[in-house]
Parts: structure tokens; sequence; C-alpha cells
């Protein structure tokens, strides 16, 4: 399985850009990278997933090297309801392997202040 | 849509009882997924299913625990006998194949 290692926290302040870097050494051939969101007293909910070099939406932005070691979540303009636990995953959604894609790990606690 | 329903949302028992869970996924996704999660150990897998299959159980802590799938619209997991370290937020997902995963509001478990 491939293993993420993301920071534990982050801080930051209303109307800056964050960025959340996950790195992923061992990433196989194969696997996507998808990055969840999740509010207290909450379920995850789906952000965004990549396999190489830039991705966009309405909510975020995924950048993935060449080398697809790391990958980085980047949230413009945050404001206090950005604040969350971010969980970065990595696995092969078309091997049906569904196991390979669903290791949460302990994800990157956002606190927003204003 | 309804999104993905779960029931009961809060459930307070005494050790020994038992206990279930209940999840409706969305319709027309054909995996669903089982997750505990607690302060220590975080957000873990229990159990999915694929077209009402149990394809990967080796999460479930042991065999007091078990999950049935009876058919597309309806998923159940039960702890019998239940202990107090199986307090924790069960939370049920769906989706289609394995694809972006929706979660439900999940149930928060007490055991005394």
């Amino acid at each position: 399985l491939a293993k993420t290692t993301q920071p534990i926290s982050m801080d930051s302040y209303e109307g800056q850009e964050v960025n959340i870097t996950c790195s992923h050494n061992n990433i196989a051939t194969n696997d996507y990278i998808t990055w969840y969101q999740q509010f207290p007293s909450q379920g995850p909910r789906f952000i965004i997933q990549g396999y190489k070099t830039k991705v966009t939406n309405e909510v975020a932005s995924l950048f993935i090297p060449a080398d697809r070691k790391s990958s980085t979540l980047s949230l413009p303009r945050v404001s206090l309801s950005d604040t969350a636990v971010y969980y970065c995953l990595v696995g092969d959604i078309r091997s049906g392997n569904a196991g390979n894609m669903l290791t949460f790990g302990g994800g990157t606690r956002l606190m927003v202040k204003p | 849509d309804a999104g993905v329903i779960q029931s009961p949302r809060h459930e307070v028992t005494e050790m020994g009882q038992e206990v279930t869970l209940r999840c409706k996924p969305i319709s027309g996704h054909n995996s669903l997924f089982w997750y505990r999660q607690t302060m220590m150990r975080g957000l873990e897998l229990l159990i999915y299913f694929n077209n009402n299959v149990p394809i990967d159980d080796s999460g479930m802590p042991e065999d007091r625990f078990s999950a049935k799938m009876p058919n597309a619209s309806f998923s159940t997991l039960k702890i019998q006998p239940s202990e107090p370290r199986d307090s924790a937020v069960y939370f049920c997902a769906s989706s289609r194949q394995y694809n972006e995963q929706f979660f439900g509001p999940g149930t928060r478990l007490t055991v005394l």
C-alpha cells in the first residue's frame, strides 16, 4: 500500500492561500491521489482527485510534480469555514482493489484564524 | 438526492448489549463502506461491499462485529456483544464502483 505522510496541523489566516503537502514516496504507476475534507461531527467530503500535473475545480487545486512522490492541495483565499481536517489518499481506483484506496491516515488539521 | 442515510444518529447502550447500525446508500451506487472513527485510531475501514458482496472485511476488529448487505439499498453493521472500547463514530459511505465516496452523517455509539 502507498503510505502517505502529511503535517499534523497548520494555521492560517482568512484570505490567505493555504498549501498542504502530502508525501507518497512509494506511489505506484496506476495510483491516483485523492483529497478529502472533514468538518467536526461530519463524515469526510471529497475535494479533488488527480493523477499528474495540475487539477483545478471550484474548491481547490491539486499540484502533482513529475515524479509523483508528493502532491500539494492548494486552497485559495481560505475563510473560517475552511477549518477542518484534510486527508490525502493514494491508490489505484481502477484496479478493483479498493482496499488500496481507503487508508485515510491522520490527516492535516487546518485552523483558519480571523 | 437524500445522500447516504444512517440510523440511529446516536446510540447509548450498556456493555453486553447487541447494537445494530443501519445504512441506506445513495441510489445507483454499487459500493458501500463501513468506517469507524476514534480520537486514538483515526478513521478506519471496517468492511466494504461491491454489488452487495463483501469484498474485504479484514478491518473488522473481531468476531463480535458483523455486516450484511441484503440488497442494494440497505446495509447493517452489528456488534454483539458490545464493549466500552467499541465507543466511536461509525460512518457509512457509498460510491459508484471505487470512485468518489459519499459519507453519511455517522452514528455516535457510546457503550457504557
